[in-house]
């Protein structure tokens, strides 16, 4: 299984970009990453997956260098209600036993 | 549509006695994965099904067990209560198997054992 790193807590300020960074050094060729949000008493909920390069969606974009060594969540503009735990996960498709959630990125957005 | 339901929300139980948790799966969706989260472990991985079939498990002692029904709702077990046990249990479903393609979490079972 990929062992992912990622900080354990972020501060931002409303309007301003995030960037938060996933370490993934012994990621698989056929694995994906994926990133999740969690609000407290929440289940996780899916914001965005890639496999290589740059992937984009209305809330995020995920940047892949080319070694799949690392991956970086951006989020533009962050509100307020962007408080929320961020998790990554590497592991390959159709398999849930093989991607490992890890322990997350507080991120805390302060007005 | 309608999102993942696991019911109940809430539920305390003692020591030694077992408990069932249920999850509904959003309609057409024919994987459940399941994860016990607390704080000192994070978000654990229980077991997988896909079409009534488990296809993965965790590492987890066998008093944790799981099923699938046929229109995919699931419910997983656990016998012998620990307080160890005490967690969110939560189950994600998704149209194909894994949650690598935008699976969908219920809000959680909070489960306190005393």
């Amino acid at each position: 299984l990929a062992k992912t790193t990622q900080p354990i807590s972020m501060d931002s300020y409303e309007g301003q970009e995030v960037n938060i960074t996933c370490s993934h050094n012994n990621i698989a060729t056929n694995d994906y990453i994926t990133w999740y949000q969690q609000f407290p008493s929440q289940g996780p909920r899916f914001i965005i997956q890639g496999y290589k390069t740059k992937v984009t969606n209305e809330v995020a974009s995920l940047f892949i260098p080319a070694d799949r060594k690392s991956s970086t969540l951006s989020l533009p503009r962050v509100s307020l209600s962007d408080t929320a735990v961020y998790y990554c996960l590497v592991g390959p498709r159709g398999n849930a036993g093989k991607s490992t959630f890890g322990d997350g990125t507080t991120l805390t957005v302060k007005p | 549509k309608a999102g993942v339901t696991q019911t109940p929300r809430y539920l305390i139980k003692t020591r030694g006695q077992q408990v069932t948790l249920s999850c509904s799966p959003i309609s057409g969706h024919r994987s459940v994965s399941w994860y016990q989260q607390t704080p000192g472990q994070g978000l654990q991985f229980l077991f997988e099904y896909f079409s009534e079939t488990q296809r993965n498990k965790g590492n987890f002692p066998g008093r944790f067990s799981g099923r699938q029904f046929s229109n995919s709702r699931s419910e997983m077990n656990v016998s012998t209560l620990e307080l160890g046990d005490s967690a969110l249990y939560l189950c994600a479903s998704s149209l194909s198997a894994g949650i690598d393609t935008e699976a969908f979490f219920g809000q959680g079972t909070r489960l306190t054992v005393v």
